[in-house]
């Protein structure tokens, strides 16, 4: 199985740029596609679709968050950061069966 | 509006089983594949199972395989979990979820979940 490194957590400023990075022990890239995908999870909440392959905005997401990486290094970026950014990030690829998940990078505001 | 709404959910002893299920409304459910993942309480997130939009195919981790059976009903727009011989590991919030066209494996959009407690 592909395994996803993520820092546990990540301190910001409001209005301030969060940089959220993932890194795997396999690439990922397959036929011009990075198929690597960020979600956002609030407490007591599902996990929401941000960004897909590497760098698709999700439906109804807002041009704040951006997510960029080839091969085995990625990152999403939050620029600026609001209030309502606290959550958990996680990255996850689905270049190889099963898909899998990194162990999520919670940002706090400082 | 996607909706995804999982019921099912409880408490049960070691070895015996659990039916979920979805109820999926707001777009065309028999033209995409759909899954099933579990999240352990302060964990992180982990794949049970997936289903091609027709129902032919199905996908397993280790974990689950031979345990669990995904399936789905595209007349009622609903998806099932099955789950046979539960194991404590096996207590989580399971999040159906819709899956991206084109065999790409990411989830779009994810129910609210509903929690499964493997215990005696």
């Amino acid at each position: 199985d592909i395994v996803l490194t993520q820092s546990p957590a990540l301190a910001v400023s409001l209005g301030q740029r969060a940089t959220i990075s993932c890194k795997t022990n396999q690439n990922v890239d397959y036929y011009g596609n990075s198929y690597m995908h960020w979600y956002q999870q609030k407490p007591g909440q599902q996990p929401k679709l941000l960004i897909y392959l590497a760098s698709n905005l999700a439906s109804g997401i807002p041009a704040r968050f951006s997510g960029r990486g080839s091969g085995t290094d990625f990152t999403l970026t939050i620029d600026p950061v609001e209030a309502d950014d606290t959550a958990t990030y996680y990255c996850q690829q689905s270049r190889n069966l099963p898909p899998t998940f990194g162990g999520g990078t919670k940002l706090e505001l400082k | 509006e996607v909706q995804l709404v999982e019921s099912g959910g409880g408490l049960v002893q070691p070895g015996r089983s659990l039916k979920l299920s979805c109820a999926a409304s707001g777009f065309t459910f028999s033209s995409f594949p759909m899954a099933w993942v579990r999240q352990a309480p302060k964990k992180g997130l982990e794949w049970v199972a997936s289903i091609s939009s027709g129902g032919g195919g199905t996908y397993y981790p280790d974990s689950v395989k031979g345990r669990f059976t995904i399936s789905r009903d595209n007349a009622k727009s609903t998806l099932y979990l099955q789950m046979d011989s539960l194991r404590s590991e096996d207590t989580a919030s399971y999040y159906c979820a819709r899956q991206g066209t084109g065999g790409k494996y990411y989830f779009d959009y994810w129910g609210q979940g509903v929690m499964v407690t493997v215990s005696s």
